[in-house]
């Protein structure tokens, strides 16, 4: 079945410290991924909408110059956490669809990275 | 915001059947019903989905009422390790549009 690579899967770094978080779809191609952000005990909140060759799309409130998110390839998403401060601290999740475009198809999960800044 | 309503916790006892209810009344004649389900610190797993027939896969049945009102996911044979959140959630037919979460069902699966 289709699966989501996310690297790392956990990360600690001192505040002001950029971080960078690798997404990668290994069996199928990926015009589009999400990154999502979930706080303890809370559920999952969608972050933005990243897509190949162009810019990602924000939801409200998500700070694009905070968190940078680049789709160069059709594989591959990254989310850059910039300046990292303690508040940024949290389990983020990236999924994909296989044969993006395409009804019907359930989007797949990473396994997450959890995000401690100090 | 989520377009669905779950209970907030349930509980099953091993070896039994898991029946989740999930209540989707403003649900579009385009949109399907998926189900997710999260277990402690990692990301969600994929289920099942449909649109207005029953499905079944080798993890779960999903039984959808005429109306497309409602539904509920079906764990014939819960075990321990099916102990997890699960989320049931209505999105168009378009891969390219993003799943939104809602606070899902806290199943605790009981030696």
């Amino acid at each position: 079945g289709a699966v989501v690579s996310q690297h790392p899967s956990w990360v600690i770094c001192k505040s002001g410290t950029s971080v960078k978080i690798e997404c990668r779809s290994l069996d199928f191609q990926a015009t589009t991924m999400f990154w999502y952000r979930q706080f303890p005990k809370q559920s999952l909140m969608l972050m933005a909408t990243s897509n190949e060759g162009s810019k990602a799309t924000y939801e409200q409130g998500v700070e694009k110059d905070k968190f940078l998110i680049n789709h160069a390839s059709l594989t591959l998403s990254t989310l850059t956490v910039t300046s990292a401060h303690p508040e940024d601290s949290s389990f983020y999740i990236c999924s994909a669809s296989s044969q993006s475009g395409v009804s019907n198809q359930p989007q797949h999960f990473g396994d997450g990275t959890r995000l401690s800044i100090l | 915001d989520a377009k669905t309503t779950q209970p907030t916790s349930m509980d099953c006892a091993e070896g039994r059947a898991a029946n989740l209810p999930c209540n989707h009344s403003t649900i579009s004649g385009n949109e399907y019903v998926y189900w997710y389900r999260q277990i402690h610190s990692q990301g969600p797993q994929y289920i099942i989905h449909g649109l207005k027939n029953n499905e079944t896969n080798e993890m779960a049945s999903l039984i959808i009422t005429e109306d497309r009102k409602s539904s509920t996911l079906i764990l014939p044979h819960a075990t321990l390790r099916d102990t997890a959140v699960y989320y049931c959630i209505v999105r168009g037919p378009s891969g390219n549009t993003p799943l939104v979460f809602g606070k899902g069902t806290r199943l605790s699966v009981i030696a």
